[in-house]
């Protein structure tokens, strides 16, 4: 069965240091891996996706992620934080064995990013 | 983001009342899904609509009531509601191909049953 683990629950930045958040996940079939953003009071924002192409993946606000197989992990990074980017972080697998028909999203626990001034 | 909007975004109600919650998708996509946020727990998902069929129902309790009566219109209908549901109620939606399962995520319904 698919699992993903968000490794950090709080990441505390500086303004202009560079952004890790990390995520291992567990998977039988060759996964689909994604990252989204929520900001406060907000909905899930897309920041990208894996889906077997490139391993590293290239999103949006200068975010990415290197889809690593052989450590089974998906760590987001971004080389310099804004203050903008403070919000809470999900990394999702996509369930490709459902049998319903539909794709299940296993969503880890989330890490709340805090960019210091 | 206005791929997926969600009515209303805030919503407070008594254990007594019945109220719905209306997502609307204008994505063209054919899969749609309720998801249910609390303080500290991860997203549960608690329905999922394929091509307006149900095709999970996650253990949800029958006080939460799902209604897809296109692709584009999903409701989530409450009646006798505990205070243990109060949360953020998320809507998203997928195209369906059996290629592409990125889900894209309404802003919410924040509920707070007293």
């Amino acid at each position: 069965a698919q699992s993903v683990t968000q490794l950090d629950s709080h990441v505390s930045v500086s303004e202009g240091t560079p952004v890790l958040l990390r995520c291992n996940y567990s998977s039988s079939y060759s996964p689909s891996l994604f990252w989204y953003v929520q900001h406060p009071n907000k909905g899930l924002q897309l920041l990208l996706k894996y889906t077997s192409a490139a391993t590293l993946v290239k999103g949006i606000n200068g975010f990415e992620a290197e889809f690593k197989k052989s450590e089974t992990s998906f760590h987001l990074t971004k080389p310099s934080a804004h203050m903008s980017d403070a919000a809470e972080y999900f990394c999702v697998v996509s369930d490709r064995g459902s049998t319903s028909g539909t794709y299940k999203y296993i969503f880890g626990t989330g890490t709340r990013l805090k960019v210091l001034a | 983001e206005t791929g997926v909007t969600q009515t209303p975004r805030h919503l407070v109600m008594g254990m007594t009342n019945k109220k719905s919650l209306k997502c609307e998708q204008h994505l063209g996509h054919n899969a749609m899904y309720w998801y249910k946020q609390s303080a500290k727990k991860p997203l549960e998902l608690m329905f999922v609509y394929n091509f307006k069929e149900q095709t999970e129902n996650n253990s949800v309790p029958s006080r939460f009531s799902p209604e897809c009566p296109n692709s584009s219109h999903l409701f989530l209908h409450l009646h006798t509601l505990q205070p243990e549901d109060s949360a953020l109620y998320l809507c998203a939606s997928s195209l369906w191909t059996g290629g592409d399962e990125t889900q894209y995520f309404g802003p919410g319904t924040r509920l707070l049953v007293l």
